[in-house]
């Protein structure tokens, strides 16, 4: 699987977009772009995922570019509750299912 | 609203103890994952099973073993706890559909101490 690189933190305002960066220029045609959040002490939560066009739910968008190289994780109005350590990964279509946690970007949301 | 339960969310135990994690999930998935976490190291797949009675090794399974005996139930065992298996325990559950569909569904973690 592709390797992903993320910024280690960022500070966002509550109420404002938190735009979460993410490069993968190594990924290949059959590779999904997966993004998981982990609250303190909990276990990690899935948000969204993509392959080539952008996706929308109701916690966050996933813009990925056109060479796909590289995504944006937007949630479009964070919280408190948003604080978190999140994390971008890529996953071959054939992956038998092994997640594979880099160090993330650690988020935090002030009031 | 899916869930992962986990039977315990903190657990102390001596060393040479036998230990039992269980998993519960009600969302009728197939594959279910054993993973721990520790600062600095990551996430690290220890058990997984395709399925009732089926499991396969991860990355770590030296220490540990598990059982599948029905599909929502999923249990990890320390046959001898050691102090290096300290750690945070996580449970994850899959529904094994077509491509693309890899999320994952966790459980809230188990924070195993072994003194």
């Amino acid at each position: 699987d592709a390797k992903t690189t993320q910024p280690p933190s960022m500070d966002c305002a509550e109420g404002r977009a938190a735009n979460l960066p993410c490069n993968h220029s190594t990924i290949s045609g059959n590779e999904y772009v997966y993004w998981y959040r982990q609250i303190h002490s909990q276990g990690p939560q899935y948000i969204i995922h993509g392959l080539k066009n952008n996706e929308t739910n109701e916690m966050a968008s996933l813009i990925i570019t056109e060479d796909r190289k590289s995504s944006t994780l937007i949630l479009p109005h964070a919280t408190l509750r948003d604080t978190a350590v999140y994390y971008c990964i890529v996953i071959s279509a054939d992956s038998w299912g092994k997640l594979q946690f880099g160090a993330g970007t650690q988020v935090v949301v002030t009031p | 609203d899916v869930k992962v339960t986990q039977s315990s969310r903190y657990l102390v135990k001596r060393t040479g103890e036998k230990v039992f994690l269980e998993c519960v999930q009600d969302m009728d998935h197939e594959n279910m994952f054993w993973y721990r976490q520790d600062p600095g190291l990551g996430l690290r797949l220890i058990y997984f099973s395709y399925d009732v009675k089926m499991k396969e090794k991860g990355d770590i399974p030296e220490g540990y073993s598990v059982s599948r005996e029905k599909k929502e139930r999923f249990s990890l065992i320390l046959e001898s706890a050691s102090t290096n298996q300290t750690s945070m325990y996580l449970c994850a559950s899959r529904h094994r559909g077509r491509v693309g569909t890899d999320t994952q569904y966790f459980g809230p973690g188990t924070r195993l101490t072994v003194l």
